[in-house]
C-alpha cells in the first residue's frame, strides 16, 4: 500500500458545475477525513467518517457539500454548484481508530480552482 | 474549540543552523502531530507526540502536555527542509484535528 490516494489532482470548472473528488485510504483504516486548505491557512476539518458511517460534520460543510463512504472504503466528497469561494484544495487523511485517537496520514490533495 | 498557535510565523535561516518551532495549545489533547507541507501542498508526517520527546535524525519534537505545548527541533538545517511546518492536535473524545497556521521556514544556502 502507498498511502492515501487522491483523485484528481487538479481540477479545474466554471461557477456553478458540480464537481466530485474521490479519496482512497490506507487499505486497513478505518477511519477517513476530509479537510479544505486555502491560502497561507492551515487545512480545516470538513467531515469524518468511521467505516461507512459520517459522525461529524463542520458548519463549514454548506448544503451544497456532501460527502459520502459507502462500503466503509474509498470515499467522494461532491461540491454542486461550485462558487468562486471554494477554490482550495481539498484534502484526505485516515487513520486507524482503536478508541483512542491516532496518527493520521494524508494524501497529496486535489486543487480545485472556480473560474 | 481548540484552539492552536505556532511561532513564529516565518523563519529564515542559513544551511547548517538550529532551530526551535513552537505550538501552544489551549485545551488538553490526545493528540498530536507534526507535518512539513512540501511546496506541491502534501502534508509529510513528522511526529505522532502526544506527549515525551521523539528524534529522527536531524530533527526531534517535545511535548510538554500539562503546560500544553510542543516544540520541533530542526538541527544543521538544509535547503530541503524549507516549507510550512504545521502542529495539528485532536483531544481525546473526537477525531479531528485542529491546525495552527504554521511556520514558514526558508532555508538559504
Amino acid at each position: 500500500d502507498t498511502g492515501v490516494s487522491q483523485n484528481p489532482r487538479h481540477k479545474i470548472t466554471k461557477r456553478g458545475q458540480n464537481v466530485t473528488f474521490r479519496c482512497d485510504p490506507i487499505s486497513e483504516h478505518n477511519r477517513l477525513y476530509w479537510y479544505r486548505q486555502t491560502l497561507g491557512q492551515g487545512p480545516e476539518f470538513l467531515t469524518y467518517f468511521q467505516n461507512e458511517a459520517q459522525l461529524e460534520k463542520s458548519r463549514l460543510l454548506s448544503d451544497r457539500f456532501s460527502a459520502e463512504r459507502p462500503k466503509g472504503s474509498f470515499s467522494t466528497l461532491e461540491i454542486q454548484r461550485t462558487e468562486q469561494g471554494d477554490s482550495a484544495m481539498y484534502l484526505c487523511a485516515s487513520s486507524l481508530g482503536t478508541g483512542r485517537d491516532t496518527e493520521a496520514f494524508f494524501g497529496q490533495g486535489t486543487r480545485l480552482t472556480v473560474v | 474549540g481548540i484552539q492552536v498557535e505556532q511561532s513564529p510565523p516565518d523563519l529564515i535561516l542559513q544551511e547548517g543552523a538550529n532551530s526551535t518551532l513552537r505550538c501552544n495549545f489551549s485545551d488538553s489533547v490526545n493528540n498530536l502531530q507534526w507535518f512539513h507541507q512540501n511546496p506541491w501542498g502534501q502534508l509529510i508526517n513528522l511526529f505522532y507526540i502526544p506527549s515525551g520527546t521523539k528524534q529522527n535524525g536531524r530533527l526531534s519534537a517535545t511535548t510538554v502536555a500539562t503546560e500544553r505545548y510542543s516544540l520541533l527541533y530542526i538541527s544543521s538545517s538544509q535547503t530541503t527542509d524549507s516549507g510550512v511546518y504545521f502542529c495539528a492536535v485532536g483531544p481525546g473524545t473526537a477525531s479531528k484535528l485542529t491546525f495552527g497556521t504554521g511556520t514558514r521556514l526558508q532555508v538559504t544556502l
